[in-house]
């Protein structure tokens, strides 16, 4: 139980797109989800939390016009890059709780920006 | 031996021994803290977790230390086989901020060798 399903695992695109990364929990309810990014040889940095129905609350220095996140369901929570860049090639990994339980982790999504 | 790379630890063993993977945490207010197992191009795995009110947890193969003295946790993979070559962080967590916020540690990477 508890799974944690990230789409897609892997996209390369050119520079000025967006991006769109999907986060699903598929046999829990998620009243919290996360997301993450990862750099190569580093630890993972969160970059904000999201409940559902509400705006997501973002961490420090991460733009949230950049990077949107919307969680409109208890199952679904995406995570779009803006007019990527270069810069933003990362590993993008989600994570899901429901009410205070651990958190369960997508496999990530390595996008590559051209 | 240990070495220490650009940004992540390494610790190589021959498969049998014993490893210790260690982290120094940062806040002496997080009272839950957890081991993570990260693959290559994988999201991070679930190990072993250990609250505050306690010092060592045991799993399969596996146990946490806990000393709040000096603020550093451990980690113990008994007899390590090959497969649990990866990618290691230790978060921690204030569980009182209302949800589980994980704060990671750098990471260790264990490479078990035949």
């Amino acid at each position: 139980g508890a799974v944690v399903s990230q789409h897609p695992s892997r996209v390369i695109c050119k520079s000025g797109t967006s991006v769109k990364i999907e986060c699903r929990s598929l046999d829990f309810q998620a009243t919290t989800m996360f997301w993450y990014r990862q750099f190569p040889k580093q630890s993972l940095m969160l970059m904000a939390t999201s409940n559902e129905g509400s705006k997501a609350t973002y961490e420090q220095g991460v733009e949230k016009d950049k990077f949107l996140i919307n969680h409109a369901s208890l199952t679904l929570s995406t995570l779009t890059v803006t007019s990527a860049h270069p810069e933003d090639s990362s590993f993008y990994i989600c994570s899901a709780s429901e009410g205070n339980q651990p958190q369960h982790f997508g496999d990530g999504t390595r996008l590559s920006i051209l | 031996g240990e070495s220490v790379g650009l940004h992540l630890p390494t610790l190589s063993v021959q498969e049998g021994d014993n490893s210790i993977i260690n982290c120094a945490y940062s806040n002496s207010a997080s009272d839950y803290f957890i081991w993570y197992k990260q693959e290559s191009g994988k999201g991070p795995q679930f190990i072993i977790d250990i609250r505050s009110n306690m010092d060592k947890r045991q799993g399969q193969r596996v146990t946490v230390l806990l000393n709040k003295t000096v603020k550093h946790l451990s980690l113990q993979i008994a007899a390590t086989q090959p497969g649990d070559s990866a990618v290691y962080f230790c978060a921690e967590i204030r569980s009182n901020t209302g949800f589980q916020k994980l704060v990671f540690g750098t990471g260790t990477r264990l490479l078990v060798s035949p």
